[in-house]
């Protein structure tokens, strides 16, 4: 199975601030990585697809890029609403699987 | 506008079986890929299982052999057949639309279920 590494697993940063979110792979993944954004008792909503595709309706601060074995999610401009958990997911094979997890909290 | 929602969770003791149920509106279950994703408490996400439009299945080594995805085109319906139940599968259960490659783009409320005696 394909294990993917999040790092941070938790992060405190300010509005506005930058931020960069790390996915490691175990095995190369080609491109095939998504992220979601889960708030407290909601379901995760994705953001972007095929390692650097985002998704329609998510405001254009999140990008995300690599492939291989190393991905990462950045918000350039951290706003009140992005304060959530943000997970990794491959899609390349299966079983697939997800990321542990980066906590985005409120510095 | 495409919806998915869960129902069938609930408390049920080590050993049993349920079935949850994600009704499907907005598409056409029988022509998408369609998953089953759990997240134990205060834990990640836990994919489970996919169906294909072609019938195919996948499933993750924690749940082969006891759990089983299915659909009902005519109710346009994914379930989740779950037996021989542990304390470890208490979980939300989603159902999410998506795969071969993509993101699941769509996914429901979640529905809890508590496996305890």
């Amino acid at each position: 199975d394909i294990q993917l590494t999040q790092s941070p697993s938790f992060l405190s940063a300010s509005v506005g601030d930058r931020v960069t979110i790390t996915c490691r792979a175990s095995q190369g993944i080609r491109s095939y990585l998504a992220w979601y954004q889960q708030k407290p008792g909601k379901a995760p909503k994705l953001l972007i697809h095929v390692a650097s595709t985002l998704q329609s309706g998510v405001p254009s601060r999140f990008s995300g890029s690599g492939s291989g074995t190393e991905f990462t999610l950045t918000i350039s401009s951290l706003q009140p609403e992005d304060f959530a958990t943000y997970h990794c997911q491959q899609l390349n094979s299966y079983p697939l699987t997800f990321g542990g997890g980066t906590k985005v909290e409120i510095k | 506008e495409v919806q998915l929602v869960e129902s069938g969770g609930g408390l049920i003791q080590p050993g049993g079986s349920l079935r949850l149920s994600c009704a499907a509106s907005g598409f056409t279950v029988s022509s998408d890929f369609l998953n089953w994703v759990r997240q134990a408490p205060g834990k990640g996400l836990e994919w489970l299982s996919i169906l294909y439009s072609d019938e195919n299945t996948y499933y993750a080594d924690s749940v082969k052999g006891r759990f089983t995805i299915s659909r009902d085109n005519s109710k346009n319906t994914l379930y989740l057949q779950m037996n021989s139940l542990k304390v470890e599968d208490t979980a939300v259960y989603y159902c999410a639309r998506g795969g071969s490659g993509s993101g699941f783009d769509n996914w429901g409320q979640g529905t809890p279920v508590t496996v305890s005696s």
